[in-house]
């Protein structure tokens, strides 16, 4: 099975900071990678499809980048409603769908 | 409005069994992969179990070691999860998601708790 490793497992950041997660496959995954936030007690939500595309409805201060086995979350201006938990996900091959473990992103 | 929402969760014994369901609608149910996902008490997400539109593959988390079932109604626009010979560690958040190869879960029901203690 294809892992996908995260880092960092969390971070404290700042209203107005600009912060990067990265996620590591196993082996390649083409662009197939997903991007998730998960609020305290909500449905994780679908942010970054296919390593770059932005979900419809995404701010644009969101973006994704990467193919192969490297790929990274950028929230260009962090906001308040931004702290949250960030998950990527593959979406190459059949199923396990293995996600990373996640990566907090705290208040300062 | 694209839903998924899950039921069935709740109290069980170790041991017991549990069945949850997911109700969708808003989409064409029959034309998806559709998958479980579940979340243990601050934990991360770990995936569970996924069937294929028509039903005819199946693919389950191998530590399951074949204790949950997936399987799916697409005349009722239903997806379950039979669960037999629970443990505590199968405690946590069981999601919903719409699925297809290539793509993300880009739908998600609210989730239902599932709590195995004796």
């Amino acid at each position: 099975d294809i892992q996908m490793t995260q880092s960092p497992s969390s971070l404290s950041a700042s209203v107005g900071d600009r912060v990067t997660i990265t996620c590591r496959a196993s082996q390649t995954i083409s662009g197939y990678l997903n991007w998730y936030q998960q609020k305290p007690g909500k449905a994780p939500k679908l942010l970054i499809y296919a390593a770059s595309s932005l979900q419809s409805g995404v701010p644009s201060r969101f973006s994704g980048s990467g193919s192969g086995t490297d790929f990274t979350l950028t929230i260009s201006s962090l906001q308040p409603e931004d702290f949250a938990t960030y998950y990527c996900q593959q979406s190459y091959t059949e199923p396990p769908r293995t996600f990373g473990q996640g990566t907090k992103v705290e208040v300062k | 409005e694209v839903q998924l929402v899950e039921s069935g969760g709740g109290l069980v014994k170790p041991g017991g069994s549990l069945r949850l369901s997911c109700a969708a609608s808003g989409f064409t149910f029959s034309t998806y992969t559709m998958s479980w996902v579940r979340q243990a008490p601050g934990k991360g997400l770990e995936w569970v179990s996924s069937i294929s539109s028509s039903g005819s593959h199946i693919y389950n988390r191998g530590s399951l070691k074949g204790r949950f079932t997936i399987s799916r109604d697409n005349a009722k626009n239903s997806l379950y999860l039979q669960m037999n010979s629970l443990r505590a560690e199968d405690t946590a958040v069981y999601y919903c998601a719409r699925d297809q190869q290539y793509s993300p879960l880009d739908i998600w029901g609210q989730g239902t708790l599932v709590t195995v203690s004796s």
